[in-house]
């Protein structure tokens, strides 16, 4: 079974900082890789995806994310944060085929101005 | 496109009450897919569809929830009788393709039982 660890539950940050929220995961399987926000009351967006070939992911809002296989990881990275970045980020992963997502229990990000 | 429409937004009930959730995802995804998310919790799969069929509904307390998927587009989620450990909210979520395109999520249903 699939399975993702968040291992920070809230991260504060001042505005302008950069910021590292980290995931790693569990298959025994090949992988796809989520990184979603969520702004309060609200659904989760997707922020980016790695399906396969390069490594480093770049999605939206300045956001990357690097898949590294050895160490099991997919690391959501921001240079410079701003206040509006502040919400919950949730990793994800599942496999190819007819498998459905499953989450890690989140990160909540907090921009301190 | 339209995203992903979900009614109501807010529910509230008394526990043993039944409640249902609408969904309608977007036209021309065949896989559609009901989370649950409790608060402080990532979502977890309760159902996935394909087209009108179930493929995955292994975490779906079948003793009180229920879910439909008539036509293979709309989809209704129930709950009867509800308990207090049921306040959550409900993300509907569709895509093109099962797997690795990456879901649309709908701004989901917040349900409060009391």
């Amino acid at each position: 079974a699939q399975s993702v660890t968040q291992l920070d539950s809230q991260v504060p940050v001042f505005e302008e900082a950069p910021v590292e929220l980290r995931c790693n995961y569990s298959s025994s399987v090949s992988v796809y890789l989520f990184w979603y926000v969520q702004y309060p009351n609200q659904g989760l967006q997707l922020l980016l995806k790695y399906l396969s070939g390069s490594t480093l992911v770049k999605g939206i809002n300045g956001f990357e994310a690097e898949f590294n296989k050895s160490q099991t990881s997919f690391h959501l990275r921001k240079p410079s944060v701003h206040i509006s970045d502040t919400a919950e980020y949730f990793c994800a992963v599942t496999s190819p085929g007819n498998t459905p997502l499953v989450f890690g229990k989140g990160t909540r990000l907090s921009v301190i101005a | 496109e339209a995203g992903v429409a979900q009614s109501p937004r807010y529910k509230i009930i008394e526990k043993r009450q039944s409640v249902a959730f609408w969904c309608n995802p977007i036209s021309g995804h065949a896989t559609l897919y009901w989370y649950q998310q409790i608060l402080g919790q990532g979502p977890k799969l309760l159902i996935q569809f394909q087209n009108n069929g179930v493929v995955d509904d292994s975490q779906l307390p079948k003793d009180r929830f229920s879910a439909e998927r008539l036509k293979g587009v709309d989809s209704t989620l129930k709950i009867q009788p509800a308990k207090l450990e049921d306040s959550a909210v409900y993300l509907c979520a569709s895509s093109q393709t099962p797997g690795g395109g990456g879901y649309t999520f709908g701004s989901g249903t917040r349900l409060t039982v009391v």
